[in-house]
């Protein structure tokens, strides 16, 4: 079975330094994607970043960046000079796209980033 | 930019009480899903539906729940004999077409809180 684990239910940064936040996953597939989700408090599921797991290259976008260890299956999310619209909850999630699978997410329960000013 | 919209954004329900929660997708999406996320919890897979058919579901999708595409264009989950712990957030997502090599996401909506009573 796909899981997902976020062993940091809680983390704090002060604004402007920069946080990173863990993730290990479990699959016995080789072609994958992993993800990190924000949710504010509006409950939104906003798409931060994705890696390819076919890819060695780590993604990022802009102040968000991954730490992808394929072989450790670790897949930990960066974020730079870390604002305060950054606070939320932030989920780890895994997409498995093979034989009939229609893909659904395996989410993480979460971490929650508070950010101080 | 198309988005995947929700309604009711919240729904307050007798125990008992059948609901339905509406869905529009992104319209030339094909792969459509719903997830469940509990209060403080982690989002949670409920079921995938492709080609007017149910393509997978996960154990929390048993005979209370059923889902349908009525009209080509809205996406429904229905709850028959609401529990009380069916209290949740309920996300609806809907993809394009993907495969290995041709990755689409999955687009989520905002939401709809279903508070039981």
């Amino acid at each position: 079975a796909q899981t997902v684990t976020q062993s940091q239910p809680e983390m704090s940064v002060q604004e402007a330094e920069t946080v990173t936040l863990s993730c290990t996953y479990d699959t016995s597939e080789s072609d994958y994607y992993l993800f990190w989700y924000k949710q504010p408090p509006s409950r939104q599921m906003i798409l931060v970043i994705r890696q390819e797991a076919y890819k060695q290259q780590n993604a990022t976008e802009n102040r968000f960046s991954v730490n992808f260890q394929k072989a450790a299956k670790s897949f930990s999310l960066k974020i730079s000079d870390s604002q305060l619209g950054d606070a939320a909850m932030y989920f780890c999630a895994h997409d498995v796209i093979y034989g009939g699978s229609q893909g659904n997410l395996i989410f993480g329960k979460g971490t929650k980033l508070s950010v101080k000013p | 930019e198309p988005e995947v919209t929700q309604t009711p954004s919240h729904q307050v329900t007798q125990m008992g009480q059948e609901v339905i929660l509406r869905c529009v997708p992104i319209s030339n999406h094909l792969y459509f899903y719903w997830y469940r996320q509990i209060l403080g919890q982690k989002v949670e897979f409920l079921v995938s539906f492709y080609n007017n058919e149910i393509s997978e579901k996960s154990e929390i999708f048993d005979d209370q729940f059923s889902v349908e595409r009525p009209d080509g264009s809205n996406f429904t989950l229905k709850i028959r004999s609401t529990k009380l712990e069916d209290s949740a957030m309920y996300f609806c997502a809907s993809r394009g077409p993907f495969s290995r090599g041709n990755y689409n996401e999955q687009f989520f909506g905002p939401g709809t809180r279903l508070t039981v009573l």
